[in-house]
């Protein structure tokens, strides 16, 4: 199983700041099959980011993601009130499709 | 527009069984993989299952595997989950997930998703 680490655990960071997000898998992911997710309390997750970088339909370009192998990274240029949620990261190259444990970015 | 509505959650006793189900619409089903994925309380997801879209290729996550089975019926625009010998620890919100459309039978990313139902497992 591939297992997934994300740091840091959590972020505080104010409206407008940039945010910095890692996921790392214990295993090289094959073709980029790593994916970032957002979820707000009380809703399903929220598909960001495939293949490592590509945005998925209708989403901000202030959400990027890059990475290969191991490192993967989510960046948010510019937090906006409705960005503070948890992040998970996952892998879907590779049964068990794995979820990392996420990261949750508040406000400062 | 898309939905994923899921149905047959509830409480059940350890050892018991129950059979979700996830209606879909707005789309094609017969174009698309789908998975389940669940969400103790508190916790983040856990993927649990995935079935190809002519339900060709299946796989479950260790924990739910020899309990657990997916299927779905194309022409009924559903997707299912068998769960049997439940435990406490199969508690948690199970949602229905549909995968990317990439014209090949390969697991993708999970882009939409329904709802959820709560499964209680519990003396």
């Amino acid at each position: 199983e591939i297992v997934l680490t994300q740091s840091p655990g959590s972020l505080s960071l104010s409206p407008g700041e940039r945010a910095t997000l890692s996921c790392r898998t214990s295993q090289s992911v094959g073709s980029s099959f790593l994916a970032w997710y957002q979820q707000r309390p009380g809703q399903p997750p929220r598909l960001l980011i495939y293949s490592a970088s590509s945005r998925a339909t209708g989403i901000p370009d202030r959400f990027s993601g890059s990475g290969s192998g191991t490192d993967y990274t989510l960046t948010i240029s510019r937090l906006e009130p409705e960005d503070f949620a948890v992040y998970y990261c996952q892998q879907y190259g590779t049964s068990p499709f794995t979820f990392g444990p996420g990261t949750k970015v508040d406000i400062k | 527009e898309v939905q994923l509505v899921e149905s047959g959650g509830g409480l059940v006793k350890p050892g018991g069984s129950l059979r979700l189900s996830c209606a879909t619409s707005g789309f094609t089903l017969s174009s698309y993989g789908m998975n389940w994925v669940r969400q103790a309380p508190g916790k983040g997801p856990e993927w649990v299952s995935y079935i190809s879209s002519s339900s060709s290729y299946i796989y479950y996550a260790d924990s739910v595997k020899g309990r657990f089975t997916i299927s779905r019926d194309n022409a009924k625009n559903s997707l299912y989950l068998q769960m049997n010998s439940l435990r406490a620890e199969d508690t948690a919100v199970y949602y229905c997930a549909r995968d990317r459309w990439t014209g090949v039978a390969v697991p993708d990313a999970h882009e939409e998703w329904g709802q959820g139902t709560l499964v209680t497992v519990s003396s």
